[in-house]
């Protein structure tokens, strides 16, 4: 297993256009996460999923963005209608449910290199 | 909500020095606290994870410290090397973590 992968790794789009990002997480990860992060700051969290169900949203997560895990393997999260305030580093991120022998809050994240979204 | 910061922003020391690198948070009630680092325009890395019921977590050079009553935790980095240099970030919570801003470190050979 590579780890987490994210396609494309660069987006430049015009405002007003959707875009669309794509993370796949590591084979037996079951939790997967969507963060954003701007220049200079930590990411802020946007949504998870464990398997298909996707379990909390931000309120960062406006009406414009979804995002969707349907078989329970990769996501999607997509942006319509982007504005100059979408430009960030979208980061995915995948973990799997803590085995008791490990500790039940033992939940290690592994990220992704993120996809950098530019909007002109 | 939970806030959390790190002091200072930026930090450059000589190789060889040892790091100290400071998070504090608000809310006590954190389930976990993980260290990150994360290299210029790359993901992010965890190097430590604290859960709530412990003090601290060593890996090699590194050392994390808990202190839940006092909204605080450390990261000791041994004997630096410029290979150190990068941004590091603390974040607490258990799914949608809390991240700081991170602490920039510079390693000078």
């Amino acid at each position: 297993d590579t780890g987490v992968s994210q396609d494309p790794r660069h987006k430049i789009t015009k405002r007003g256009q959707n875009v669309t990002f794509r993370c796949d997480p590591i084979s037996e990860h079951n939790r997967l996460y969507w963060y954003r992060q701007t220049l200079g700051q930590g990411p802020e969290f946007l949504t998870y999923f464990q398997n298909e169900a996707q379990l909390e949203k931000s309120r960062l997560l406006s009406d414009r963005f979804s995002a969707e895990r349907p078989k329970g393997s990769f996501s999607t999260l997509e942006i319509q209608r982007t504005e100059q305030g979408d430009s960030a580093m979208y980061l995915c991120a995948s973990s799997r449910i803590p085995s008791r022998d490990r500790g039940s809050g033992a939940n290690v994240l592994t990220f992704g290199a993120g996809s950098r979204l530019t909007v002109l | 909500k939970q806030e959390v910061t790190q002091i200072p922003a930026a930090l450059s020391v000589p190789e060889g020095e040892n790091l100290v690198l400071n998070c504090s948070f608000t809310d006590s009630a954190i389930y976990n606290l993980q260290w990150f680092r994360q290299d210029p325009g790359k993901g992010l890395t965890s190097l430590l994870l604290i859960q709530s019921s412990q003090r601290e977590q060593t890996s090699g050079r590194l050392n994390a410290s808990l202190d839940k009553s006092s909204g605080r935790s450390t990261l000791y980095i041994a004997a630096s090397q410029p290979g150190d240099s990068a941004t590091y970030l603390c974040a607490v919570g258990l799914y949608g973590l809390s991240f700081g801003a991170g602490t920039t470190v510079t390693v000078r050979a």
